[in-house]
């Protein structure tokens, strides 16, 4: 069965404190993975495309890498508006569209 | 590029009413997905549509739930005979046409059964 799990559930960060956010997978045949960042009451926002694994991308504190089995999200420096539930999502079908399998999310929060 | 529009953002209704939500998606996306959202957890997948055509359906759409997107511009998605379990977020994506392309979310139309 096609499952994406995200690992931990929720995070507290001190402002400055470096870690990183697990997302693990099991979808045959994985054809990219997405990471979004969510805040409440709105909806997802697209952050990365992973292609392959040994993959990564960046934008400003966040880097986003890929292996054959998890992808990572890490998140270096926080600052309080990096808090937000981050999701990760594999697409799925076969018939030339990407239906999207998320995780729950993690749900970071970064204090000063 | 104006982002995908969802509106009502907000409805609150009677259990046992109808109700219908619409999906302004990216214009140039032929492609657009509803999703439901509870809390807690990840968006699910509830129906896609290639231009006007719905392509595809989950079990969680059940007969009481209908989608539509004439001329493949703007969809709605009307939920008849709502019940307590129904209350959700309810998401609408657009993505170009391509392999791999990323979905671009609304801001979710949050229902609230009485």
């Amino acid at each position: 069965e096609d499952q994406v799990t995200q690992s931990p559930e929720a995070l507290r960060l001190q402002e400055g404190e470096s870690s990183s956010l697990n997302c693990s997978y099991t979808v045959s045949g994985l054809r990219g993975l997405f990471w979004y960042r969510q805040d409440p009451g709105k909806g997802p926002e697209f952050l990365f495309t992973l292609y392959s694994a040994g993959e990564e991308k960046e934008k400003e504190r966040l880097k986003a890498t890929l292996t054959k089995k998890e992808s990572f999200l890490h998140i270096t420096a926080p600052k309080p508006e990096d808090s937000a539930t981050y999701l990760c999502a594999a697409p799925l079908g076969s018939g030339g569209y990407n239906k999207l399998i998320f995780g729950a999310g993690t749900r970071l929060a970064v204090h000063p | 590029d104006t982002g995908v529009s969802q509106n009502p953002r907000h409805k609150i209704t009677k259990r046992g009413q109808n109700v219908t939500f619409r999906c302004d998606p990216i214009s140039e996306h032929n492609r657009l997905y509803w999703y439901r959202q509870t809390l807690g957890q990840g968006p699910e997948f509830l129906t896609y549509f290639q231009n006007e055509a719905q392509l595809e359906k989950s079990r969680l759409l059940s007969d009481r739930f209908s989608a539509e997107r004439p001329k493949g511009s703007f969809s709605t998605l009307e939920i008849q005979r709502t019940e307590q379990g129904d209350s959700a977020m309810y998401l609408c994506a657009s993505s170009a046409t391509g392999s791999i392309e990323p979905q671009h979310f609304g801001d979710g139309t949050r229902l609230s059964i009485l």
